[in-house]
């Protein structure tokens, strides 16, 4: 059974960069032709895709934050991060790491983590 | 860039059926599929390429897709169904959610 594990500060000060890594345990991350991606949740909103990175290693991110993100994979640790620069207010939110399963328009999140709550506040 | 519409809420009686649209230009000629969301807790798919269920889902979870409106319907309703639920699809290598539907079981 996969499971995913979010970690990060819990608290980030505006204009910084946030860290966010997913552990996955249950299988290799680097194995079966999977991707891995971030969601964010707003309090008391919706799901936002931030973007995945292929089992290829290519990257893909939502074009609202394209040029704050950056998705990387660390097989060593069977990791994979998160890091949004330049953060504001609006990045408060819940990050989950999720699995996807598929590829181009069969993509779906099968696995999700339990989520962690990161605030941008001085 | 691509959008995916849901009404905001749903309300449904017990043992009736509920069912949530999405709604997108050409939706149809694309995969959607379906997660709910109960309080506090992550997403869980309930509906993926379409139709298909994954191991553990109820069979009273199911879905289409046609047109420009996918449709996940919840046949004899439960209260333990009440949740929100989101429909997501793929579009130029984006993934993209609805905003969302909270179901009510009352």
């Amino acid at each position: 059974q996969v499971q995913l594990q979010e970690s990060g500060p819990g608290l980030v000060k505006p204009s910084q960069t946030l860290s966010l890594t997913c552990t996955v345990s249950g299988g290799s991350i680097s194995s079966g032709g999977y991707s891995w991606s971030w969601v964010r949740q707003h309090p008391g909103k919706g799901l936002e895709w931030i973007g995945y990175i292929y089992y290829s290693g290519s990257t893909y991110y939502n074009p609202s934050l394209k040029s704050r993100v950056t998705i990387s994979v660390d097989t060593s640790k069977n990791q994979f991060s998160l890091k949004v620069s330049s953060v504001t207010a609006a990045d408060t939110a819940v990050y989950y790491c999720a699995r996807v399963n598929g590829s181009a328009y069969e993509i779906y999140f099968d696995y999700w983590g339990q989520g962690t709550l990161l605030t941008v506040s001085s | 860039s691509y959008e995916l519409t849901q009404p905001p809420s749903v309300s449904v009686s017990p043992g009736q059926t509920a069912s949530i649209t999405c709604s997108g230009d050409k939706l149809g000629d694309k995969y959607a599929c379906w997660y709910q969301q109960k309080p506090g807790q992550s997403p869980v798919v309930v509906i993926y390429q379409d139709t298909k269920r994954p191991s553990g889902i109820p069979e009273r979870f199911s879905g289409s897709n046609s047109g420009n409106t996918a449709t996940l319907t919840i046949s004899g309703t439960q209260a333990m169904d009440e949740a929100d639920y989101y429909c997501q699809a793929w579009d130029s290598s984006t993934v993209v959610f609805g905003g969302g539907t909270k179901l009510t079981v009352l």
